[in-house]
């Protein structure tokens, strides 16, 4: 089934604690991206990779980092959380030009 | 800059009354694409259509038609007999070709649906 998933789904974590949301897709696409999503914001994109070893900064892209070192994969780093990053994280994939984003199904972070 | 507004923030009706979920969007792009997406309470984000920027024909699936108009730049959504299962926060986004080749979406801020029964 072609797909996209995030690990872990659910997390409560304290200021300061370094995090890793996982996110990996099975169809072989070599965009990928990561949107947060606050109330009454909406969602904004974090950073994207359009390949392997090539990532940059999307809209709202301080307190993250990214890696890409396998077209499947794309984890996001908070490396010192803070309570301002407490939201709903979407990762997302496609086929550069094809138009349509595969969404994962969101990791709910909780920053105490 | 792109941009996507969403006007209305919450509209709550009746099962079986028709709703229309507006979207207005910004773009300086010629070749651009418009996206409708469905986020039910569980959370995820459901795909409902795709549409490209040459392409004004108007959309039915089932309850759901989609009315694209360049001369006003709207891209609205009627659901037709709504239900129950029809509450959900939608979202409407746009996608160009200018954005450094991000293929990035650009959101509106949502419009969430209460159908009542």
């Amino acid at each position: 089934e072609a797909q996209v998933t995030q690990n872990p789904r659910y997390l409560i974590t304290v200021t300061g604690k370094k995090l890793t949301v996982t996110c990996s897709q099975n169809m072989n696409h070599e965009y990928m991206s990561w949107y947060r999503q606050d109330p009454g914001l909406g969602l904004r994109q974090i950073y994207y990779s359009m390949n392997v070893e090539v990532t940059d900064k999307g809209d709202v892209p301080e307190g993250y980092k990214v890696s890409r070192k396998e077209k499947r994969n794309f984890p996001l780093i908070l490396e010192s959380p803070s309570p301002n990053q407490t939201s709903l994280y979407f990762c997302a994939s496609s086929l550069l030009g094809a138009g349509e984003q595969y969404f994962g199904p969101g990791t709910r972070l909780t920053v105490t | 800059a792109q941009k996507v507004t969403q006007a209305q923030t919450e509209i709550s009706v009746v099962e079986k009354e028709d709703v229309t979920l507006d979207c207005v969007y910004e773009t300086r792009d010629t070749t651009y694409y418009l996206f409708w997406y469905k986020q039910p309470p569980s959370g995820e984000l459901v795909f409902l259509i795709r549409r490209n920027s040459f392409d004004e024909q108007n959309e039915i699936s089932g309850r759901y038609s989609w009315n694209f108009q360049k001369s006003t730049s709207s891209f609205n959504f009627t659901i037709t007999a709504s239900q129950v299962v029809d509450s959900a926060v939608y979202f409407c986004a746009l996608q160009t070709a200018s954005q450094g080749g991000s293929e990035k979406l650009v959101f509106g801020k949502g419009t969430k649906l209460t159908v009542n029964p």
